[in-house]
């Protein structure tokens, strides 16, 4: 199946620092979206991103759609302690049936006061 | 709007029992639902897909007869672990979406216990 790389795995950061991470498919993707989830719950979506070279914003979240289509990266501004969890990109390809997504690893964050 | 919930949130059972798990889309009508399956600090792993009125399709290595799933209406899957035993213990989490969108909608997820 596909492989979806996400990096980095984990971060431990300072509250008020910025975050970035990115996801690497290898092969094209038509659609990324940006997930998190928090301790026993499910993932909740933050952003979703649909034509190659896509920046968007949700607040102090900003995901941006690869030019190569291939990747995607989300950055966290001016992070806080409930910005804590495991982040997961996820992306669909041009075989995807039914609307399947393909998953990466997570990044699990860790924010200190 | 795009709320997914699960029902239990929470459940043990014993070995050789059957476990049932329901999905339900609240605000939209979820033409495809997927069924998820995730160990302790790992990513989702699908199990299924299914549409609305059709069989669902499997993922390679996943027991369709231990696995039973029914897409019966627009809003409601349900998954049922036949059978249980303890290596089926864990995380599993729904996700649900419309037709025009690529987008899922996860549900809070629903975590067995086998015993």
């Amino acid at each position: 199946g596909q492989q979806l790389n996400q990096s980095p795995q984990s971060m431990f950061i300072q509250e008020g620092e910025d975050v970035s991470m990115n996801c690497t498919s290898s092969s094209i993707f038509n659609t990324w979206l940006w997930y998190k989830q928090d301790p026993g719950e499910g993932p909740v979506l933050l952003i979703a991103l649909y034509k190659a070279g896509e920046l968007t914003s949700n607040g102090r979240l900003t995901a941006q759609f690869g030019i190569t289509r291939k990747d995607s990266f989300l950055n966290i501004s001016a992070s806080i302690p409930s910005d804590v969890g495991i982040y997961f990109c996820a992306g669909r390809d041009r075989g995807s049936t039914l609307g399947r997504l393909y998953f990466g690893r997570g990044t699990q964050l860790t924010v200190w006061p | 709007g795009a709320v997914v919930s699960q029902h239990p949130s929470r459940v043990i059972c014993k070995s050789g029992t059957s476990v049932k798990i329901e999905c339900r889309s609240l605000d939209f009508q979820a033409t495809t639902m997927f069924w998820y399956r995730q160990f302790p600090k790992q990513s989702l792993m699908l199990m299924a897909t299914s549409n609305e009125g059709s069989k669902a399709t499997y993922e390679q290595g996943v027991e369709k007869d231990k696995f039973l799933i029914n897409h019966a209406s627009l809003t409601l899957s349900t998954l049922t672990v036949t059978s249980a035993h303890p290596e089926d213990s864990s995380f599993y989490i729904c996700s649900a979406k419309y037709r025009e969108s690529y987008e899922q909608y996860f549900g809070p997820g629903t975590r067995l216990t086998v015993t």
